[in-house]
């Protein structure tokens, strides 16, 4: 079935390192792509999205790269700080269905200082 | 702007009994989604509602149920608990559900022994 994956469950870097968080998905259909960050403790909470008609998205401190070719999603968070520790989905949907996101199943992130 | 508030956030059920979750969303926001998350399979979504519709649902058993009210506040339950019905359930809010950008609550913890 269509399903959405995490290539590495934890990710450990030095602070102020770069750290890149990586997600597949099997679903062509999909279209819009979100990674959200969950903190110990606490919901997720969105952090950036991506349409598939763009294929790299700039936040603060924050970039998503869409390879569409090869159903690859990528988070990239510049100079991570303690603070960034938590949890990352990369989730998709489809706005030609419920766009009910899928989640995939979280890259744990641990930045010692 | 007040956030999405989930009550009750931690409780312990026995095996057979029934549970009552309940989110109050974002104010202004109609959609409500509730998800269920686990180690073992991440985040599952079981429903959403929109103006006091289902408009959406997962692929979970019939003793998940759930219901939204005038004022969009929603309940889920679930009953004939289950020790694999263990889990953080976490509602989240959306204007519209028509993007993936959701508000998640902190989730109400459930146990069931």
């Amino acid at each position: 079935g269509e399903s959405v994956g995490l290539h590495l469950p934890t990710l450990s870097v030095q602070e102020g390192d770069n750290s890149i968080i990586n997600c597949a998905y099997s679903n062509s259909a999909s279209d819009y792509f979100i990674w959200y960050k969950q903190e110990s403790g606490k919901g997720p909470q969105f952090i950036i999205d991506i349409r598939s008609n763009m294929d790299k998205r700039q936040g603060q401190r924050v970039t998503v790269l869409l390879n569409k070719t090869v159903k690859h999603l990528s988070l990239q968070i510049a100079a991570t700080q303690p603070g960034d520790s938590a949890v990352y989905f990369c989730a998709e949907s489809s706005s030609g269905g419920s766009y009910i996101p899928t989640f995939g199943r979280g890259t744990s992130l641990i930045v010692h200082p | 702007k007040a956030g999405v508030t989930q009550t009750p956030r931690y409780l312990i059920k026995t095996r057979g009994q029934q549970v009552t979750l309940s989110c109050s969303p974002i104010s202004g926001h109609r959609s409500v989604s509730w998800y269920q998350q686990t180690p073992g399979q991440g985040l599952q979504f079981l429903f959403e509602y929109f103006s006091e519709t289902q408009r959406n649902k997962g692929n979970f058993p019939g003793r998940f149920s759930g219901r939204q009210f005038s004022n969009s506040r929603s309940e889920m339950n679930v009953s004939t608990l289950e020790l694999g019905d263990s889990a953080l359930y976490l509602c989240a809010s959306s204007a519209t559900g028509s993007t993936g950008e959701l508000f998640f609550g902190e989730g109400s913890r459930l146990t069931v022994l």
